[in-house]
């Protein structure tokens, strides 16, 4: 079956670490999208890819990395600059020709500070 | 002002009864609507999108008012596997653009026994 996968589930960072999450999808979409939740919040962009090889900031860029060298794959790093990065980390995926499909998400990472 | 706003609720409404949520939006260019639900430490999962005619699929019944710049969920007979949150969902590019989906904050529903 299609779909989006993100690894790991849980992940814990300590101060002054870089972390990557994974997030791995099969089903031929084009664009690739990071997104951070806090609790009782709305989703935030962080990044966002249309075509391998190229990326674009969010809203909330600031602290974090990606690459997206193959079409399936876009991971995120977490770096030592995002000061508070206690957060439910989200990946989804879009066919850009189809608006009307929204976005498939994984499952989620959800990070912790230790 | 939040370009998606909703009432985060909680509404607690009883099994059985119809309920309905509301949202607005700031952007007059917006082209695409959506409902999502997202359950409680999981992701969002798509519910329905919303068409300018209204449409509805089961007990789900989704408004969109252009004018208002005014989205609805309404459900009907409510089950307890209804209790989550709801998130309204706006695309402000129409296709051919990476969409970069704004999420309201979320409407929670707790269906009661």
């Amino acid at each position: 079956d299609g779909g989006i996968t993100q690894s790991p589930k849980y992940l814990f960072r300590k101060e002054g670490q870089n972390v990557t999450l994974s997030c791995e999808q099969n089903l031929n979409h084009d664009a690739m999208y990071w997104y951070r939740q806090d609790p009782g919040q709305g989703l935030r962009l962080i990044y966002y890819s249309q075509i391998v090889n190229d990326f674009q900031k969010g809203d909330i860029a600031e602290g974090y990395s990606v690459s997206r060298e193959k079409k399936e794959s876009f991971p995120l790093t977490v770096t030592s600059a995002q000061k508070n990065p206690t957060a439910f980390y989200l990946c989804a995926s879009s066919l850009i020709q189809r608006a009307a499909d929204g976005y498939t998400f994984g499952s989620g990472t959800r990070l912790t500070v230790v | 002002r939040k370009e998606v706003e909703q009432d985060p609720g909680p509404f607690n409404v009883p099994e059985g009864a119809t309920v309905a949520f509301n949202c607005t939006y700031s952007n007059s260019a917006s082209q695409s609507f959506f409902w999502y639900r997202q359950d409680c430490r999981k992701e969002p999962k798509l519910l329905m999108s919303v068409y300018s005619s209204g449409n509805e699929d089961g007990r789900f019944t989704a408004q969109l008012n252009r004018a208002s710049q005014y989205i609805s969920l309404l459900i009907r007979d409510s089950k307890l596997s209804d209790s989550a949150t709801y998130l309204c969902v706006v695309n402000p590019k129409a296709s051919g653009s990476a969409r970069q989906l704004t999420f309201g904050s979320g409407t929670q529903l707790t269906v009661l026994p």
